[in-house]
């Protein structure tokens, strides 16, 4: 079965460029999750849609990011503009939340630096 | 106080060793457990994913939840070089508000 499907795996740009990351989640599978993994800071829970709504974007830390779902299968992450303090992996999961919630399923992952 | 704290290691054993890797947390709200692995430049894999307090077997691996006591914790028995990579806890409630441990880095020898 195919798994969460990042693009691209490598990213980088630099300062100011605007940055798309995007996501395919699991088929199946109605809500999806952005996370941010940095060192410093560990795995950081940006955003969460649920049937392609976002639920919680608490998480997002500026207005500089913003996350759309169009539709089930397919999610993106913007940075604009980009900034170096961006720079960290940036992993989608996906899970489904019915019969009860179920675990999250992560991609591999976008690396990006913003030079 | 972190809301989940885990050690970051980094923890070395030789391999067939017995591994213990643990989580304490702070929210009484946590009711799913969730161990994930990560390799290198991989993202986390779901390992095991507990509800309730007690024992869970899958093959080497064993998870122990202790809601009394706020404490997760994963064995592997038997290790081997393969499970080299970072361990993470995850945990939360009934929402999709996950909370992740640091992460522990192992590395079983040969």
């Amino acid at each position: 079965d195919a798994g969460v499907i990042q693009s691209p795996r490598h990213e980088v740009t630099e300062m100011g460029q605007e940055v798309t990351l995007r996501c395919k989640p699991i088929s199946g599978h109605n809500s999806l999750f952005w996370y941010r993994q940095t060192m410093m800071r560990g795995l950081e829970l940006l955003i969460y849609f649920n049937n392609n709504v976002p639920i919680d974007d608490s998480g997002m830390p500026e207005d500089r990011f913003s996350a759309k779902m169009p539709n089930a299968s397919f999610s993106t992450l913007k940075i604009q503009p980009s900034e170096p303090r961006d720079s960290a992996v940036y992993f989608c999961a996906s899970s489904l939340d019915r019969p009860s919630n179920q675990p999250q399923h992560f991609g591999d992952g976008t690396r990006l630096s913003i030079l | 106080q972190k809301e989940v704290e885990q050690d970051p290691g980094p923890l070395s054993v030789p391999e067939g060793a017995i591994v213990s890797l643990n989580c304490t947390y702070s929210n009484s709200a946590f009711q799913y457990f969730m161990w994930y692995r990560q390799y290198s430049r991989k993202g986390p894999e779901l390992l095991m994913y507990t509800y309730s307090s007690g024992n869970k077997e899958d093959g080497r691996f064993t998870a122990q939840v202790d809601k009394s006591s706020k404490y997760i914790s994963l064995f592997i028995r038997d290790s081997q070089p393969s499970d080299s990579a970072t361990y993470l806890c995850a945990m939360r409630g009934h929402n999709n508000d996950m909370r992740f441990g640091a992460g522990t880095r192992l590395t079983v020898k040969p």
